[in-house]
């Protein structure tokens, strides 16, 4: 099966950089995806890695280490709209992780 | 584009009752899945569509049907309504799954 592990919470100031890390496990590789959901609202997708290294978007980057089966988000110049859930996921069997709740103060 | 619709918004229900909730997206895309959240989890996949009258098992398939027989329209039946079924429901669409999935607003549907 697939699974994935992200910290539950991360708080950063405004204007900061947060990094959310996510391991995992899965027997085949699709992809390493991200998801924002900000509360009460669907999941948008911020970001996707299918090879190793730096995807960059904007304020967010991704990364992914195929081989330590591992990856992070990246959000730079904090703002107080940032605050939200963020979730890895793994193609294939779309599996979630839990998510990680940002929490931004001024 | 509309994206992703989902009917109803917010639904109550009793025990054992029936009943569908509905998904359309209009972006021609191959691949539907429906997810449940719980609070404070992650998604969970529930069935999931390759393309028009092809269905599969997510992680947590029981209580609940699919069926898709146009690409536009990918319903989700709950048999025997249960309080663990009580959840937020997304629908979601891609091009073949393992890209960008586009998901609806969701159902809350609450179970007594």
């Amino acid at each position: 099966g697939q699974s994935l592990e992200q910290p539950s919470e991360v708080t950063a100031v405004e204007g900061a950089i947060v990094q959310i890390n996510c391991t995992y496990q899965t027997s085949g590789f699709y992809g390493l995806s991200w998801y924002q959901q900000h509360d009460g609202g669907a999941p948008t997708f911020l970001s996707y890695n299918a090879l190793d290294g730096l995807e960059e978007t904007g304020r967010f980057s991704s990364f992914l280490s195929r081989s330590d089966s591992y990856g992070y988000l990246l959000l730079q110049e904090l703002q107080m709209k940032d605050s939200a859930s963020y979730f890895c996921a793994l193609g294939g069997k779309s599996t979630f992780g839990d998510g990680t709740t940002l929490t931004v103060k001024p | 584009n509309a994206g992703v619709t989902q009917t109803p918004k917010f639904q109550v229900l009793k025990t054992g009752q029936s009943m569908t909730l509905q998904c359309a997206q209009d972006m021609n895309h191959e691949y539907m899945s429906w997810y449940r959240q719980d609070p404070g989890m992650g998604l969970r996949l529930i069935h999931y569509s390759v393309g028009a009258g092809i269905t599969d098992q997510g992680e947590v398939p029981n209580g609940y049907n699919v069926s898709r027989s146009t690409t536009e329209d990918f319903p989700l039946r709950l048999l025997s309504a249960a309080p663990s079924q009580t959840s937020v429901y997304f629908c979601a669409s891609s091009w073949t799954g393992q890209d960008t999935q586009y998901f609806g607003p969701g159902t809350r549907l609450t179970v007594l």
